[in-house]
């Protein structure tokens, strides 16, 4: 069974700090990487993808991707109340047919 | 641009009866995969579809099917409704099967 694993959290940090979000997966043959917010009630939304190792970044967002630790991540800058949500890690199967994979999510909770 | 869209948005059907649900992509895209996430867990992936032929298939029982149509619009189908059958179901299209998803608001189907 390809699982993905994350820390349920929550995890509290003051506005303006940085929020670190952490996920490993275990199908070591999977390429693709996704962090999906999800306010309450509501659909996930695509934050960050990335595919090879190393760090991407997008405005206050980095994803940081470590294949031979199998491990994912996702660093929020400035931390803002309105970041407070679930995040989502998603990996794709290695079998080709694109399937996601998704972790339970992390509860982040930006206190003001 | 529309984004996803799905239809209806919520929905309460009783134990043994069946549903039809309704996706259509964003404009452009040619794969829609489906999910189905209960409380507290992540999207579980259900199907997924690429140029109208079914690329992947998750663990579901049988009751459930889907299609995609020519105009890369889907439904999911799901017979003999039982109580844990109740979740959100999402929809989410990309342009290909390997490509970022992005998810439409779902359907909340309740099972009484």
């Amino acid at each position: 069974q390809k699982e993905v694993e994350q820390n349920s959290g929550p995890l509290s940090v003051p506005e303006g700090a940085i929020a670190s979000l952490n996920c490993t997966y275990s199908d070591r043959g999977s390429q693709s990487f996704f962090w999906y917010r999800q306010y309450s009630g509501k659909s996930p939304e695509l934050i960050m993808f990335i595919y090879s190792n190393g760090d991407k970044e997008d405005g206050r967002f980095t994803a940081q991707l470590n294949k031979a630790s199998q491990y994912v991540s996702l660093l929020i800058r400035d931390s803002q109340p309105s970041d407070s949500a679930t995040y989502l890690c998603a990996v794709t199967e290695a079998s080709g047919t694109y399937k996601y994979i998704f972790g339970t999510g992390t509860r982040l909770k930006v206190l003001a | 641009d529309a984004g996803v869209t799905q239809s209806p948005t919520h929905l309460i059907k009783t134990r043994g009866q069946h549903v039809t649900l309704r996706c259509s992509p964003i404009s452009g895209h040619k794969s829609v995969s489906w999910y189905q996430q209960v409380l507290g867990q992540g999207p579980q992936f259900i199907f997924q579809y690429y140029e109208k032929e079914e690329r992947g298939r998750g663990n579901f029982p049988d009751r459930f099917s889907a299609r995609q149509f020519p105009n890369y619009s889907s439904e999911l189908n799901v017979n003999a409704l039982l109580l844990g059958d109740s979740a959100l179901y999402l929809c989410a299209s990309s342009i290909q099967g390997n490509q970022p998803q992005h998810f439409g608001d779902g359907t909340r189907l309740s099972i009484l």
